[in-house]
């Protein structure tokens, strides 16, 4: 079964600084999703960025980029020019990429960011 | 466009009671999906359908139960409520078969006193 971890349960930064945020997960899969869900204190879900396992370029959205490393198994994010409005829960989670499967999103425990004016 | 709709937002029961989660979406999406969060920790499937009439079983089923009879909605009844029910729920959807991602409703606080 697939599993993903996020290694810190908090994290902080100043205000316009860059931080980045840690992801590992186990597969046997050679072929997924992953992403990145930010969740504010209004409990949304809100889909940050994602990146395909078959792609070797990393995705990017705007201040957001990923890190990824297949063969280490590892999805960090990258939130640059970090704003106030970007402190937030954030989850990383896994989905199988074939159909016919549960499909469901597999998440970490989250970790809570803390921006600092 | 709506999106995924939950309802109720809060809601408080007493040990015992039952009551139904509403989920209704307007994307004509196949795969439907009912998570818990617990306090500090990420989601956890409780059940999902591939599409109307075929539900099955996530990883924390137990004192819950579903149906799809639309392609549109698919509630969440939970029977006898108990102390360890006491969570948020959220609703999701998603076309599996495309590369979109899960849509989600905004989620359901319910206490269970």
């Amino acid at each position: 079964a697939q599993t993903v971890t996020q290694s810190q349960p908090e994290m902080s930064v100043q205000e316009a600084e860059t931080v980045t945020l840690s992801c590992t997960y186990d597969t046997s899969e050679s072929d997924y999703y992953l992403f990145w869900y930010k969740q504010p204190p209004s409990r949304q879900m809100i889909l940050v960025i994602r990146q395909e396992a078959y792609k070797q370029q990393n995705a990017t959205e705007n201040r957001f980029s990923v890190n990824f490393q297949k063969a280490a198994k590892s999805f960090s994010l990258k939130i640059s020019d970090s704003q106030l409005g970007d402190a937030a829960m954030y989850f990383c989670a896994y989905r199988t990429f074939y159909g016919g499967s549960q499909g469901n999103l597999i998440f970490g425990k989250g970790t809570k960011l803390s921006v600092k004016p | 466009n709506a999106g995924v709709t939950q309802t109720p937002k809060f809601r408080i029961l007493k040990i015992g009671q039952s009551m139904t989660l509403q989920c209704t979406q307007d994307m004509n999406h196949n795969y439907m999906y009912w998570y818990r969060q617990d306090p500090g920790m990420g989601l956890k499937l409780i059940y999902y359908s591939v599409g109307a009439g075929i539900t099955d079983k996530g990883e924390v089923p137990n004192g819950y139960n579903v149906s799809r009879s639309t392609t549109e909605d698919f509630p969440l009844r939970l029977e006898l409520a108990a102390p360890s029910q006491t969570s948020v729920y959220f609703c999701a959807s998603t076309l599996l078969g495309s590369n979109q991602p899960q849509h989600f409703g905004d989620g359901t606080r319910l206490s269970i006193l």
